[in-house]
Protein backbone atom coordinates (compact mmCIF):
# COMPACT_ATOMS: atom_id res chain seq x y z
CA UNK A 1 0.00 0.00 0.00
CA UNK A 2 0.87 3.82 -0.01
CA UNK A 3 3.59 4.86 1.92
CA UNK A 4 3.81 8.46 3.06
CA UNK A 5 6.58 10.26 4.70
CA UNK A 6 6.87 13.92 5.96
CA UNK A 7 10.32 15.68 7.41
CA UNK A 8 10.95 17.70 9.39
CA UNK A 9 8.90 16.12 12.27
CA UNK A 10 9.25 19.35 13.87
CA UNK A 11 9.97 23.28 12.55
CA UNK A 12 10.76 26.71 14.22
CA UNK A 13 11.56 29.92 12.30
CA UNK A 14 11.54 33.52 12.65
CA UNK A 15 8.68 34.91 12.30
CA UNK A 16 8.53 36.60 8.55
CA UNK A 17 11.17 33.75 7.40
CA UNK A 18 10.04 31.12 5.28
CA UNK A 19 8.97 27.35 6.10
CA UNK A 20 9.43 24.06 3.76
CA UNK A 21 7.70 20.84 4.65
CA UNK A 22 8.33 18.08 2.36
CA UNK A 23 6.66 14.79 1.28
CA UNK A 24 7.32 11.78 -0.24
CA UNK A 25 4.93 8.78 -1.65
CA UNK A 26 5.62 5.16 -2.84
CA UNK A 27 2.75 4.93 -5.12
CA UNK A 28 3.16 6.48 -8.67
CA UNK A 29 -0.61 5.98 -9.26
CA UNK A 30 -1.22 8.42 -6.70
CA UNK A 31 -2.59 12.17 -8.10
CA UNK A 32 -4.06 14.04 -4.97
CA UNK A 33 -1.90 15.67 -3.06
CA UNK A 34 -3.64 17.38 -0.21
CA UNK A 35 -2.33 19.69 2.68
CA UNK A 36 -3.99 20.19 6.14
CA UNK A 37 -3.62 22.22 9.19
CA UNK A 38 -4.31 21.02 12.23
CA UNK A 39 -4.48 23.46 15.66
CA UNK A 40 -4.90 22.34 19.06
CA UNK A 41 -7.97 20.95 19.69
CA UNK A 42 -9.19 21.27 16.21
CA UNK A 43 -9.31 19.30 13.39
CA UNK A 44 -7.77 19.21 10.41
CA UNK A 45 -8.33 22.22 8.10
CA UNK A 46 -7.39 21.90 4.18
CA UNK A 47 -5.31 24.90 3.56
CA UNK A 48 -4.15 23.70 0.05
CA UNK A 49 -4.53 20.67 -2.72
CA UNK A 50 -2.92 20.11 -5.91
CA UNK A 51 -3.41 17.45 -8.64
CA UNK A 52 -1.27 15.41 -10.70
CA UNK A 53 -1.68 17.51 -13.93
CA UNK A 54 -0.42 20.56 -12.37
CA UNK A 55 3.52 21.25 -11.31
CA UNK A 56 2.71 23.99 -8.99
CA UNK A 57 0.17 26.47 -6.98
CA UNK A 58 -0.18 29.12 -5.22
CA UNK A 59 -2.58 31.02 -2.53
CA UNK A 60 -1.19 34.02 -1.57
CA UNK A 61 1.41 33.08 1.18
CA UNK A 62 1.10 28.89 0.94
CA UNK A 63 2.55 27.66 -2.33
CA UNK A 64 2.97 23.40 -3.31
CA UNK A 65 5.17 22.16 -5.86
CA UNK A 66 4.48 19.01 -7.08
CA UNK A 67 7.79 16.23 -8.57
CA UNK A 68 5.77 13.52 -9.79
CA UNK A 69 9.30 11.61 -11.15
CA UNK A 70 10.73 11.84 -7.89
CA UNK A 71 7.36 11.36 -6.27
CA UNK A 72 7.36 14.22 -3.60
CA UNK A 73 5.54 17.14 -3.14
CA UNK A 74 6.27 20.47 -1.04
CA UNK A 75 4.45 23.27 0.93
CA UNK A 76 6.00 26.51 1.49
CA UNK A 77 4.94 29.04 3.73
CA UNK A 78 6.69 32.75 3.11
CA UNK A 79 6.41 35.89 5.65
CA UNK A 80 5.32 33.09 8.33
CA UNK A 81 3.15 34.48 11.37
CA UNK A 82 2.75 33.32 15.04
CA UNK A 83 -0.44 32.06 13.67
CA UNK A 84 0.73 29.76 11.09
CA UNK A 85 1.87 27.38 14.30
CA UNK A 86 0.48 24.30 13.80
CA UNK A 87 0.88 20.90 13.17
CA UNK A 88 0.87 20.40 8.99
CA UNK A 89 -0.21 17.31 7.49
CA UNK A 90 0.41 16.49 4.29
CA UNK A 91 -1.64 13.70 2.45
CA UNK A 92 -1.70 11.30 -0.48
CA UNK A 93 -4.61 10.20 -2.46
CA UNK A 94 -6.32 9.41 -5.95
CA UNK A 95 -6.33 6.05 -6.34
CA UNK A 96 -8.96 4.65 -4.53
CA UNK A 97 -12.39 6.25 -3.76
CA UNK A 98 -10.83 9.23 -2.91
CA UNK A 99 -9.50 7.80 0.36
CA UNK A 100 -6.33 9.65 1.45
CA UNK A 101 -3.19 8.11 3.42
CA UNK A 102 -1.66 11.02 5.43
CA UNK A 103 2.04 11.72 6.57
CA UNK A 104 2.74 11.64 10.27
CA UNK A 105 2.52 15.39 10.35
CA UNK A 106 5.41 18.28 10.88
CA UNK A 107 5.05 20.51 13.77
CA UNK A 108 5.49 24.25 13.21
CA UNK A 109 6.45 27.12 15.81
CA UNK A 110 6.74 30.67 14.45
CA UNK A 111 8.92 32.60 17.22
CA UNK A 112 7.77 36.07 16.93
CA UNK B 1 -22.21 26.76 5.01
CA UNK B 2 -22.21 24.68 8.71
CA UNK B 3 -19.54 22.76 9.26
CA UNK B 4 -19.40 19.26 10.14
CA UNK B 5 -20.66 18.21 13.72
CA UNK B 6 -19.25 15.77 16.01
CA UNK B 7 -20.50 14.99 19.74
CA UNK B 8 -19.26 14.47 22.10
CA UNK B 9 -16.41 16.15 22.03
CA UNK B 10 -14.52 14.26 25.36
CA UNK B 11 -15.37 11.28 26.72
CA UNK B 12 -13.65 8.89 29.58
CA UNK B 13 -14.49 5.39 30.59
CA UNK B 14 -12.97 2.11 31.83
CA UNK B 15 -11.33 -0.53 29.93
CA UNK B 16 -13.99 -3.08 28.18
CA UNK B 17 -16.94 -0.16 28.68
CA UNK B 18 -18.73 0.51 25.09
CA UNK B 19 -18.98 4.09 23.65
CA UNK B 20 -20.81 5.48 20.65
CA UNK B 21 -19.95 8.74 18.81
CA UNK B 22 -22.15 10.45 16.85
CA UNK B 23 -21.14 12.87 13.49
CA UNK B 24 -23.41 15.22 11.37
CA UNK B 25 -21.61 16.15 7.83
CA UNK B 26 -22.02 19.11 6.26
CA UNK B 27 -25.34 19.13 4.74
CA UNK B 28 -25.56 17.01 1.10
CA UNK B 29 -21.89 15.60 1.36
CA UNK B 30 -22.56 11.95 0.23
CA UNK B 31 -19.40 10.49 1.63
CA UNK B 32 -18.32 10.10 5.30
CA UNK B 33 -15.07 8.93 6.90
CA UNK B 34 -13.99 8.43 10.14
CA UNK B 35 -10.65 8.62 11.24
CA UNK B 36 -8.70 7.55 14.40
CA UNK B 37 -5.92 10.24 15.27
CA UNK B 38 -3.38 8.67 18.16
CA UNK B 39 -1.50 11.59 19.57
CA UNK B 40 1.46 12.84 17.91
CA UNK B 41 0.42 11.03 14.34
CA UNK B 42 -1.81 11.38 11.36
CA UNK B 43 -5.47 10.41 10.84
CA UNK B 44 -6.22 6.51 10.14
CA UNK B 45 -9.02 6.03 8.02
CA UNK B 46 -11.13 3.51 9.55
CA UNK B 47 -13.95 3.47 7.39
CA UNK B 48 -16.11 5.17 4.25
CA UNK B 49 -19.58 5.41 3.35
CA UNK B 50 -20.98 6.81 -0.18
CA UNK B 51 -24.37 7.45 1.18
CA UNK B 52 -25.37 4.65 3.90
CA UNK B 53 -22.89 2.16 2.00
CA UNK B 54 -19.69 1.04 3.07
CA UNK B 55 -16.82 1.84 0.21
CA UNK B 56 -13.78 1.13 2.46
CA UNK B 57 -13.67 -0.17 5.88
CA UNK B 58 -10.18 -2.60 5.47
CA UNK B 59 -8.83 -0.53 8.50
CA UNK B 60 -11.88 -1.11 11.11
CA UNK B 61 -10.89 -3.36 13.93
CA UNK B 62 -14.27 -5.28 13.51
CA UNK B 63 -14.38 -7.07 16.05
CA UNK B 64 -14.78 -4.35 18.20
CA UNK B 65 -15.52 -1.32 16.26
CA UNK B 66 -18.80 -1.08 14.23
CA UNK B 67 -20.49 1.97 12.16
CA UNK B 68 -23.56 2.54 10.63
CA UNK B 69 -25.18 5.55 8.26
CA UNK B 70 -29.09 5.34 8.50
CA UNK B 71 -30.18 7.48 6.02
CA UNK B 72 -26.75 8.15 4.19
CA UNK B 73 -26.44 11.63 6.57
CA UNK B 74 -25.75 11.32 10.26
CA UNK B 75 -23.39 8.84 11.04
CA UNK B 76 -22.27 6.69 14.69
CA UNK B 77 -19.33 4.82 15.34
CA UNK B 78 -19.45 2.54 18.58
CA UNK B 79 -16.42 0.73 20.28
CA UNK B 80 -17.58 -2.20 22.33
CA UNK B 81 -15.77 -3.28 24.54
CA UNK B 82 -12.81 -0.66 24.61
CA UNK B 83 -9.48 -1.45 24.75
CA UNK B 84 -6.55 0.91 26.30
CA UNK B 85 -5.38 1.28 22.63
CA UNK B 86 -7.99 2.59 21.49
CA UNK B 87 -7.44 6.15 23.10
CA UNK B 88 -7.43 8.59 20.58
CA UNK B 89 -9.21 11.29 18.65
CA UNK B 90 -12.19 10.29 16.72
CA UNK B 91 -12.30 12.24 13.70
CA UNK B 92 -15.49 12.35 11.00
CA UNK B 93 -14.72 14.14 8.03
CA UNK B 94 -17.32 14.23 4.86
CA UNK B 95 -16.83 15.17 1.21
CA UNK B 96 -19.61 15.66 -1.88
CA UNK B 97 -18.87 12.12 -3.57
CA UNK B 98 -15.78 10.04 -3.95
CA UNK B 99 -15.53 10.37 -7.76
CA UNK B 100 -13.07 13.17 -8.66
CA UNK B 101 -10.92 13.64 -5.08
CA UNK B 102 -13.37 15.93 -3.28
CA UNK B 103 -11.92 18.23 -0.20
CA UNK B 104 -12.08 16.48 3.09
CA UNK B 105 -14.09 18.38 5.67
CA UNK B 106 -13.26 17.56 8.85
CA UNK B 107 -14.63 17.81 12.48
CA UNK B 108 -13.22 18.87 15.36
CA UNK B 109 -13.45 15.10 16.88
CA UNK B 110 -13.92 13.21 20.06
CA UNK B 111 -11.18 12.80 22.22
CA UNK B 112 -11.25 9.60 23.96
CA UNK B 113 -9.10 8.49 27.24
CA UNK B 114 -9.48 4.92 28.34
CA UNK B 115 -8.71 4.35 31.83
Amino acid sequence: GENVEQHPSTLSVQEGDSAVIKCTYSDSASNYFPWYKQELGKGPQLIIDIRSNVGEKKDQRIAVTLNKTAKHFSLHITETQPEDSAVYFCAVGGTSYDKVIFGPGTSLSVIP
Amino acid sequence: EAGVAQSPRYKIIEKRQSVAFWCNPISGHATLYWYQQILGQGPKLLIQFQNNGVVDDSQLPKDRFSAERLKGVDSTLKIQPAKLEDSAVYLCASSLDFYSNQPQHFGDGTRLSIL
